[in-house]
């Protein structure tokens, strides 16, 4: 099982809300870890959009909109990519990471599509 | 404003060797940890090797222990992948991640390198 599972799409109207999940592993406890996420464009490096860990631990990237927030849902043991008024720029893939055990793992990705 | 640029990918023979440099400016790189990062063709992200600001400590992924070595120049603002036992499964375009500040994780990427084993 991945450390972090991501589920492999989403397909989203604009100006509608989209939350992307990032699911921990079972006996890895996501309130112990901050989680980064990624966006990605087809032939582009990643960029960096947001850390989360908690409400007074948290980053938003230098230049990126309020629209991309995140969160934790503790009882599905999983980080939270909320992207709000969806654009048809936001058609990307995203990823997820964390520092666990002494190296840097990336979720799975989650390719978001706006119709 | 900051500026990783990565070098080095070529197509290469398994079993092979190469070096790969990525050079920094727009900020004091001495004072950040470093990352490879690496993305193989039409698959997701994998984290590579880390190193700190001084280069006294680094970590590596399972599948490159023993085989790669992550290194830093900081007088020439330099970081540096040396990839030995190359195998097919480590072709890739190979970024470098500059830390963000103070919490871990990379808020700066270069434009990759890409590297192919293959006979």
């Amino acid at each position: 099982q991945a450390v972090l599972t991501q589920p492999s799409s989403l397909s989203a109207s604009p100006g509608a809300s989209a939350s992307l999940t990032c699911t921990l592993r079972s006996g890895i406890n996501v309130g112990t870890y901050r989680i980064y996420w990624y966006q990605q464009k087809p032939g582009s490096p990643p960029q960096y959009l947001l850390r989360y860990k908690s409400d007074s631990d948290k980053q938003q990237g230098s230049g990126v909109p309020s629209r991309f927030s995140g969160s934790k849902d503790a009882s599905a043991n999983a980080g939270i990519l909320l992207i709000s008024g969806l654009q048809s720029e936001d058609e990307a893939d995203y990823y997820c990471m964390i520092w666990h055990s002494g190296a840097y793992v990336f979720g799975t990705g989650t390719k978001v599509t706006v119709l | 404003e900051v500026h990783l640029l990565e070098s080095g990918g070529d197509l290469v023979q398994p079993g092979g060797s190469l070096r790969l440099s990525c050079a920094a400016s727009g900020f004091i790189f001495s004072s950040y940890s470093m990352s490879w990062v690496r993305q193989a063709p039409g698959k997701g992200l994998q984290w590579v090797s880390v190193i700190g600001g001084s280069g006294g400590t680094t970590y590596y992924a399972d599948s490159v222990k023993g085989r790669f070595t992550i290194s830093r120049d900081n007088s020439k603002n330099t970081l540096y992948l040396q990839m030995n036992s190359l195998r097919a499964e480590d072709t890739a375009v190979y970024y470098c991640a500059k830390d963000a500040t103070g919490a871990g994780g990379f808020d700066y990427w270069g434009q990759g390198t890409l590297v192919t084993v293959s006979s």
